[in-house]
């Protein structure tokens, strides 16, 4: 399967500061990337889907100018959420898509003072 | 009524036997299903993924689907305290303009106890 790397895995920062999440597909050129966030004891929820070269594409419900998605090369998607808030704080996982299957990055762990 | 629902568990099945998680989803419109396995703290890893109706074994794990009743479970055979873990019923529903768009369910918790 397709192998999916994620960037920092783990990250504190202050309220009000930005946070950018790389998610890079390694072996696979992706054109479609898609972005998760997943609070304790609850499934995945997609937050949106990240097309090379357009702008992505957000679920109901999820502020696109909170948080920002650039899917600038085949191989890399970034996550900015910006001015984060203690209720921002979770488990972001990125994954790629092959012809038919989902292979997911290993996570980035957001937490909020 | 959520798209798709399992029973959050957890499952406490003894070492060796047989693991039953059932998943239901609301959408007719559902075309493949996965199963994902997911430990604590890391992200899902996938188990395999069913598209037509009846079973598919793979190794200890089949999965079986039933589109009339919108219906899908995954056995695991021979159940090792390894095999204690969410896990998590994936549907695509390809919904127009947005191929490959997962909805997950809740997730079941397994345990196996030694």
């Amino acid at each position: 399967g397709a192998v999916v790397s994620q960037h920092p895995s783990r990250v504190i920062c202050k309220s009000g500061t930005s946070v950018k999440i790389e998610c890079r597909s390694l072996d696979f050129q992706a054109t479609t990337m898609f972005w998760y966030r997943q609070f304790p004891k609850q499934s995945l929820m997609l937050m949106a889907t990240s097309n090379e070269g357009s702008k992505a594409t957000y679920e109901q419900g999820v502020e696109k100018d909170k948080f920002l998605i650039n899917h600038a090369s085949l191989t890399l998607s970034t996550l900015t959420v910006t001015s984060a808030h203690p209720e921002d704080s979770s488990f972001y996982i990125c994954s790629t898509m092959t012809v038919n299957e989902q292979f997911f990055g290993p996570g980035t762990r957001l937490t909020v003072l | 009524q959520k798209e798709v629902e399992q029973n959050s568990g957890p499952l406490s099945v003894p070492e060796g036997a047989i693991a039953s998680l059932n998943c239901t989803y609301s959408d007719r419109g559902s075309q493949s299903f996965f199963w994902y396995r997911q430990y604590s703290g890391k992200s899902p890893e996938l188990i395999m993924f069913i598209y037509s109706n009846g079973d598919k074994e793979d190794g200890r794990f089949t999965a079986q689907l039933n589109k009339a009743s919108q219906y899908v479970s995954l056995l695991i055979r021979d159940s090792q305290p390894s095999d204690s873990a969410t896990y998590l019923c994936a549907v695509n529903r390809k919904s127009s303009g947005n191929t490959g768009k997962l909805i997950f369910g809740q997730g079941t918790t397994l345990q196996v106890k030694p």
